[in-house]
């Protein structure tokens, strides 16, 4: 068990439709990553946000927005939602700002995403 | 073409055999390089983590970075089935964003 708790596990929804994504990263971790993992682009990063701040940006699409709130939890939505937008999303997260990099990111199991 | 390209496999090895993995990359100012294990519906675990050019061992895994060729590897001697996993590259410069490689599925037989 990484620490990383991510809910729903699984969640099905029609296009067009908005869904939100959830995640609790390790206790004392003040970093969120969130990645989008399918078949076809594999792992993807999306967003960090550190201590409540954005903090870095990656193949984002405008319709994904994602914050983090003053207890450390993270949401990832997702609007407008296409066929396309159907994937694993993995949190993950770390102490330091830098993680990835200069210390191990700590992976959640992910949200099954299917758009129907 | 990908920034991380990784051969997706999938990889089937018998008990004991040497598994042998890799990566290569496009991008230059990649500077430090990790190998992750992701089981089945489980999220990526950290393997290795290599700074630079050269070797790292850690019990049966070797990891190698050739910067000059643009080039990683990962060993797994003895394999077990319990090392049967999906194993993904990853590399970052100094801004820290992780590239993936797309991951190799490795199956090892018993």
């Amino acid at each position: 068990d990484s620490g990383v708790t991510q809910t729903p596990k699984h969640l099905i929804t029609a296009t067009g439709q908005r869904v939100t994504l959830r995640c609790s990263p390790r206790s004392g971790d003040l970093s969120v990553y969130w990645y989008q993992q399918s078949l076809d682009q594999g792992l993807q990063f999306l967003i960090q946000y550190y201590n409540g701040e954005e903090r870095a940006k990656g193949n984002i699409l405008e319709r994904f927005s994602a914050q983090q709130f003053p207890d450390l939890h993270s949401e990832l939505n997702l609007s407008s939602l296409e066929l396309g937008d159907s994937a694993l999303y993995f949190c993950a997260s770390s102490y330091s700002s830098t993680g990835g990099r200069d210390e191990k990111l700590f992976f959640g199991s992910g949200t099954q995403l299917s758009v129907l | 073409q990908k920034e991380v390209e990784q051969d997706p496999g999938p990889l089937s090895v018998p008990e004991g055999a040497i598994v042998s993995l890799n990566c290569t990359y496009s991008n230059s100012a990649f500077q430090y390089f990790m190998w992750y294990r992701q089981y089945s519906r489980k999220g990526p675990e950290l393997l290795m983590y290599t700074y630079s050019s050269g070797n790292k061992e850690d019990g049966r895994f070797t990891a190698q970075v050739d910067k000059s060729s643009k080039y990683i590897s990962l060993f797994i001697r003895d394999s077990q089935p319990s090392d049967s996993a999906t194993y993904l590259c990853a590399m970052s410069a100094n801004d820290y964003k992780l590239s993936f490689g797309a991951g190799t599925t490795v199956t090892v037989r018993a």
